[in-house]
């Protein structure tokens, strides 16, 4: 049981926009960064996210993230069959005094 | 081009020990610190730790405090990840990956493609 907490699902259509929100408590988002994760069926995960809302290189502008208290969200605008992955929100907990991973989600495009 | 290149699949009877390896490329190798992290069937990413490979300065996550060992060897500039005392639950897919800095803002950037342990 992960001590940020992810919806484990999440759907929507063809250029929809869908948001995946991403809990967590004064010791992890509330006081540190976010970064979000994409793992698509058989890959390594691969960064979409950092500094709760910056973009590498290369991952398009319909990726966007956010923070605010101790909850995260990742926005993905003009849904494509190809964002259909799982994703994961991280931080550092300074109580546990290590990285937490939420659970993560699995988005279905319909 | 950057690379962290894992070694081969593994299994392993419970109460063993597995060793993986992560050879990294395409950059300098002390620049950068090695999480590893799991990521059982069924289950969400797992952090186990860290490691600075420059002098081989280590953090490990409480839950597996008691038997991981992590190590760097500089002239290979390979990572090696160790979990010992295995059961069934450390059945996972294991990936190393780099940051930039101890847990730094700008996330994980570059990921091995995975170490698939079997106990």
């Amino acid at each position: 049981q992960s001590v940020v907490t992810q919806p484990p699902s999440a759907s929507g259509t063809p250029g929809q926009r869908v948001t995946i929100s991403c809990s967590g408590s004064t010791s992890n988002i509330g006081s540190n960064d976010v970064c979000w994760y994409q793992q698509l069926p058989g890959t390594a995960p691969k960064l979409l996210i950092f500094k709760n809302s910056q973009r590498p290189s290369g991952v398009p502008d319909r990726f966007s993230g956010s923070r605010s208290g101790t909850s995260a969200s990742l926005a993905i605008s003009g849904l494509r069959s190809e964002d259909e992955a799982d994703y994961f929100c991280a931080a550092w907990d300074d109580s546990l005094r290590g990285g937490v991973f939420g659970g993560g989600t699995k988005l279905t495009v319909l | 081009q950057v690379q962290l290149v894992q070694s081969g699949a593994e299994m392993r009877k419970p109460g063993a020990s597995v060793k993986v390896s992560c050879k990294t490329s395409g950059y300098s190798f002390g620049a950068f610190y090695i999480h590893w992290v799991r990521k059982a069937p069924g289950q969400g990413l797992e952090w186990m730790g860290i490691i600075n490979p420059n002098i081989g300065d280590t953090t490990y996550s409480q839950k597996f405090q008691d038997r991981i060992v992590m190590t760097s060897d500089s002239s290979t500039s390979t990572v090696y990840l160790e979990l010992s005392s295995l059961t069934s639950e450390d059945t996972a897919v294991y990936h190393c990956t780099r940051d930039v800095g101890f847990w730094s803002a700008n996330g994980m950037d570059v990921w091995g493609q995975g170490t698939t342990v079997t106990v």
